[in-house]
């Protein structure tokens, strides 16, 4: 078991420029959860899929930020015009069921200049 | 789901018994206490959860209280890789994701 894959695990981007990020859940989980983590703000939800469906998208930001759950193997979340105040670590999780225990990814180091 | 209150940051020298607290004064009936922890430049790994009776597993004991509305995590004889930052938050089995607060950074000294 490979556990959560995310890639790629780091990215520089310009401003303006748009930044797609992966995450690959465990095979078998049918939730998948987006968090975003920087030293001022701590860990911030984002939003969550529970079989490919979109449940809760209440963190994403209003503008910009868009999530996709294509297929039960991967999701998406990707960023328009990235700005620095963007800059984070992105985290993706994945759990069985949704309720249960979640299993992180090592995240996404995104750096915008 | 409900919120959690925990200490800042506590200290400890390896080879102790650490106890972090953790208040959830408005538990709801059927949500679990999970525990999670953090080491920098790493995602939150699981360390146990429970919803009514003590749990025990290779990482820590976790202790509930009777009225669940306080729950304690022990680590018995820590060592250096034990420092980390102790997330505990609260999970039912509904459509709401669960939200991280600070948590507790451990720090462990030689």
């Amino acid at each position: 078991n490979a556990g959560v894959i995310q890639t790629p695990r780091h990215k520089v981007t310009g401003k303006g420029q748009e930044a797609t990020l992966w995450c690959e859940p465990i095979s078998g989980h049918s939730a998948v959860f987006w968090y975003r983590q920087t030293i001022v703000q701590g860990l911030e939800f984002l939003t969550y899929f529970r079989n490919q469906a979109p449940i809760d998208d209440s963190g994403m930001p209003k503008e910009r930020f868009s999530a996709q759950m294509p297929n039960q193997s991967h999701s998406t979340l990707k960023i328009q015009s990235t700005q620095p105040q963007d800059s984070a670590v992105y985290l993706c999780a994945s759990s069985l069921q949704g309720g249960d225990t979640q299993y992180f990814g090592p995240g996404t180091r995104l750096l915008v200049l | 789901d409900a919120k959690t209150t925990q200490p800042d940051s506590m200290e400890s020298t390896e080879g102790e018994t650490v106890h972090l607290p953790c208040s959830h004064a408005t538990i709801s009936g059927n949500e679990y206490i999970y525990w999670y922890r953090q080491v920098p430049l790493q995602g939150p790994e699981y360390v146990t959860h429970g919803l009514q009776q003590n749990t025990t597993n290779s990482m820590a004991f976790l202790a509930i209280a009777s009225d669940r509305k306080s729950s304690t995590l022990i680590l018995p004889h820590v060592s250096l890789r034990d420092a980390a930052v102790y997330h505990c938050i609260l999970r039912s089995n509904n459509n709401n994701a669960p939200r991280f607060g600070a948590g507790t950074k451990l720090s462990v000294k030689p």
